[in-house]
């Protein structure tokens, strides 16, 4: 089957960094995307790692490791209006886009 | 701006009133997306349309239907909504060209609430 896990829920500090990992187990990659996603509003596109490495945008960076399966969303500089939650995908081989249950950020002053 | 909208926002409706959720999207793109997403879970797809060919999961429930009039406008049709159709209802695009970096943008989602 195919999987992608997250942790469910975390709490960080206004000010601070936090890194939010995913790990996943799918039929091929094709590329693994994160999305921001306000408490009831719609997912909001953050990043695209296909290749192995670090790419940074801003405040936000995203890390892949193909061949262990895992990324990681780095957010710096922790502001109150990050509190959302933050979504990993897969596109498997057959470029179906494969979703987590999303991890819940909670930032606290 | 080009964008992907969905009306309405909210949609209150009763066990088994057939109801439309609507989408239309400025961005010209070929793919057109359905989701059903509940709290705390992750998105599920129930159709896609790449242009005209729809495209049905295969555990989408007969219950949930699908139109695509032209590029523009997509709606979800719930013949007979029961309580466990409550969810958020979120319509994305895409421009299908090809490829895993196929980005997916998404509307503000439609709130349905079944009584």
């Amino acid at each position: 089957g195919q999987n992608i896990d997250q942790p469910t829920e975390m709490t960080a500090t206004e000010g601070a960094i936090v890194q939010i990992n995913c790990t996943y187990q799918t039929s091929g990659f094709n590329g693994l995307f994160w999305y921001q996603q306000h408490a009831g509003e719609a997912p909001t596109f953050l990043s695209y790692n296909v290749l192995d490495g670090l790419e940074e945008k801003g405040r936000f960076s995203s890390f892949l490791s193909r061949s262990k399966g895992y990324s990681y969303l780095l957010l710096k500089e922790l502001q109150m209006k990050d509190s959302a939650s933050y979504l990993c995908a897969v596109t498997d081989s057959n470029y179906q886009l494969i979703w987590g249950a999303g991890t819940k950020l909670i930032i606290k002053p | 701006d080009a964008m992907v909208i969905q009306n309405p926002r909210y949609q209150v409706t009763q066990f088994g009133k057939p109801v439309t959720l609507s989408c239309s999207q400025t961005l010209n793109h070929n793919v057109m997306y359905w989701y059903q997403q509940k709290s705390s879970q992750a998105p599920k797809l129930l159709f896609h349309y790449y242009d005209k060919d729809f495209n049905n999961e295969a555990d989408t429930p007969d219950n949930f239907q699908s139109r695509r009039p032209n590029t523009s406008f997509c709606f979800l049709d719930i013949r007979s909504p029961g309580l466990g159709d409550a969810a958020m209802y979120l319509c994305a695009t895409s421009r299908g060209e090809g490829g895993g970096s196929d980005t997916q943008y998404f509307g503000p989602g439609t709130r349905l609430t079944v009584l």
